[in-house]
C-alpha cells in the first residue's frame, strides 16, 4: 500500500476521445508529479505541482492538461491523443522540505490510444 | 549519453544466486534512489542513500560518491525478486533523473 492511488488502472481511448486520469495521495504531502513511462525508456517527468501551483512543465504537448485542485488530488486531462502517447502514466507525491526527493508512486494508469 | 546509466539492462538468474545491478551517474547528487517496479507498474522505493551502504533484508545498496557509482545487491535471490530495478538521482528542483531500469528475472 503506497498511499497514492490512481484511477483508472487501464484506459483505452480513441484519438478523438477526451478522458481524465485521477491521482489521490493520502500521505499529507504538498508536491505531486505526473510521469510518463514508455516501453524501453526511462521515466519522463511531465508536470510538477508544489502547494497546488504548477512549478514544472517539461515541454509537454498541450493535448495533456494537468489540474491540481488541492494538495491531495491531481488530474491529467487528455484530448486528441496520438498512438505514441500510449504508455504507463505514473503519479507521485512528496513532501517539499522533507527527506530530499523521496517520492511515493501510485500504481499507474496503462493508457492505450487506438 | 544518459545522465544515469544502469547495467545490465536485462539479467536472468537462478534462484539462490547473488545479484548485482550497477548504476553510474554524471550529475551531482544529494541522494540516490533505488526503486523496484513489479509487473503491473507500481513503483516502490527500496533505498535512498547519500553515502556508504544500506541493508534491508536480502537487499544491500552501496554508493561511492567520488566514483559516481552505486550498486544494488540481492543475496539468495528468489523468483519474487523478479522486477525492474531503477536508480534515480535528484538533478534540479524537484526533478529526479531515472535510469532505464534493469529487468531482473529469477528462475526457480
Amino acid at each position: 500500500e503506497t498511499g497514492v492511488t490512481q484511477t483508472p488502472r487501464h484506459l483505452v481511448m480513441g484519438m478523438t476521445n477526451k478522458k481524465s486520469l485521477k491521482c489521490e495521495q493520502h500521505l499529507g504531502h504538498n508536491a505531486m508529479y505526473w510521469y510518463k513511462q514508455s516501453a524501453k525508456k526511462p521515466l519522463e517527468l511531465m508536470f510538477v505541482y508544489n502547494f497546488k501551483e504548477q512549478t514544472e512543465n517539461n515541454s509537454v504537448p498541450s493535448r495533456f492538461s494537468p489540474e491540481c485542485p488541492n494538495s491531495s488530488h491531481l488530474f491529467l486531462h487528455l484530448h486528441t491523443l496520438q498512438p505514441e502517447d500510449s504508455a504507463l502514466y505514473l503519479c507521485a507525491s512528496s513532501q517539499v522540505g522533507g527527506t530530499p526527493y523521496e517520492q511515493y508512486f501510485g500504481p499507474g494508469t496503462r493508457l492505450t490510444v487506438t | 549519453k544518459n545522465e544515469v546509466e544502469q547495467s545490465p539492462q536485462n539479467l536472468t538468474a537462478q534462484e539462490g544466486e547473488f545479484i548485482t545491478i550497477n548504476c553510474s551517474y554524471s550529475v551531482g547528487i544529494s541522494a540516490l534512489h533505488w526503486l523496484q517496479q513489479h509487473p503491473g507498474g507500481g513503483i516502490v522505493s527500496l533505498f535512498m542513500l547519500s553515502s556508504g551502504k544500506k541493508k534491508h533484508g536480502r537487499l544491500i545498496a552501496t554508493i561511492n560518491i567520488q566514483e559516481k557509482h552505486s550498486s544494488l545487491h540481492i543475496t539468495a535471490s528468489h523468483p519474487r525478486d523478479s522486477a525492474v530495478y531503477i536508480c534515480a538521482v535528484p538533478t534540479s528542483g524537484s526533478r529526479l533523473t531515472f535510469g532505464e531500469g534493469t529487468q531482473l528475472t529469477v528462475n526457480p
